[in-house]
């Protein structure tokens, strides 16, 4: 069945560093692929995604391409901010299938 | 827009009792989702519904979790008896059904529910 892997948390960051947060998938057919945000005491929140191979999904300053050779939805950001703390969900979807969401990723910027 | 809505959004029982969540998703959505986030973990999803049917439970334990959606809008979530792993954060989502595929799912805010 399809399944995400995310690197483990915590990352912890200065703020203005540069983040990186590793996604990879396995999944039948041509998924789509998520990241999902959820800022303490909320729901999720649909941060970026992308439809099909070498799509590069983009919002708020971050960014993921889909890598179909790699298999691999990588999240990043030039320079973050005290306010991107909170956990980061990679999450795919294929046709006929559920969603699937990664374990999550908790992201803490300090100023 | 209003968003998909829940409540309550803190609950504590004891063990043996029962429980309800309430979900009222974005106007005009047919897909209704329920997720168990279990704490350190991603969202699990329960059952899905679309309008008032059920697609897939296969995550449900039917034994002591039941879940509807009568009139095709909002749809609760109830738990009887509660156990002690039961504790966790329950999210509801809802979404536009897309052509060849799933569409975008938006998320209310949680129920956290703490089995004591």
């Amino acid at each position: 069945g399809n399944s995400v892997t995310q690197m483990e948390g915590p990352v912890t960051l200065s703020e203005e560093a540069f983040l990186t947060i590793n996604c990879t998938y396995t999944a039948t057919g041509y998924p789509s692929l998520f990241w999902y945000v959820q800022y303490p005491g909320e729901g999720l929140q649909l941060l970026l995604k992308a439809t099909k191979a070498d799509d590069k999904g983009s919002n708020k300053g971050f960014e993921a391409t889909y890598r179909k050779e790699t298999t691999s939805f990588h999240l990043e950001k030039g320079s973050v901010q005290v306010s991107d703390s909170a956990v980061y969900f990679c999450a795919l979807t294929s046709y006929g299938q559920n969603f699937v969401f990664g374990p999550g990723t908790r992201l803490s910027v300090l100023p | 827009e209003a968003g998909v809505a829940q409540s309550p959004r803190y609950k504590i029982i004891e063990k043996r009792q029962s429980v309800a969540f309430w979900c009222n998703p974005i106007s005009g959505h047919a897909t209704l989702y329920w997720y168990q986030q279990i704490l350190g973990q991603g969202p699990k999803l329960l059952i899905q519904f679309q309008n008032n049917g059920v697609v897939d439970d296969s995550q449900l334990p039917k034994d002591r979790f039941s879940a509807e959606r009568l009139k095709g809008v909002d749809s609760t979530l109830k738990i009887q008896p509660a156990k002690l792993e039961d504790s966790a954060v329950y999210l509801c989502a809802s979404s536009l059904v897309l052509a060849g595929g799933k569409g975008i799912q938006y998320f209310g805010a949680g129920t956290r529910l703490s089995v004591l």
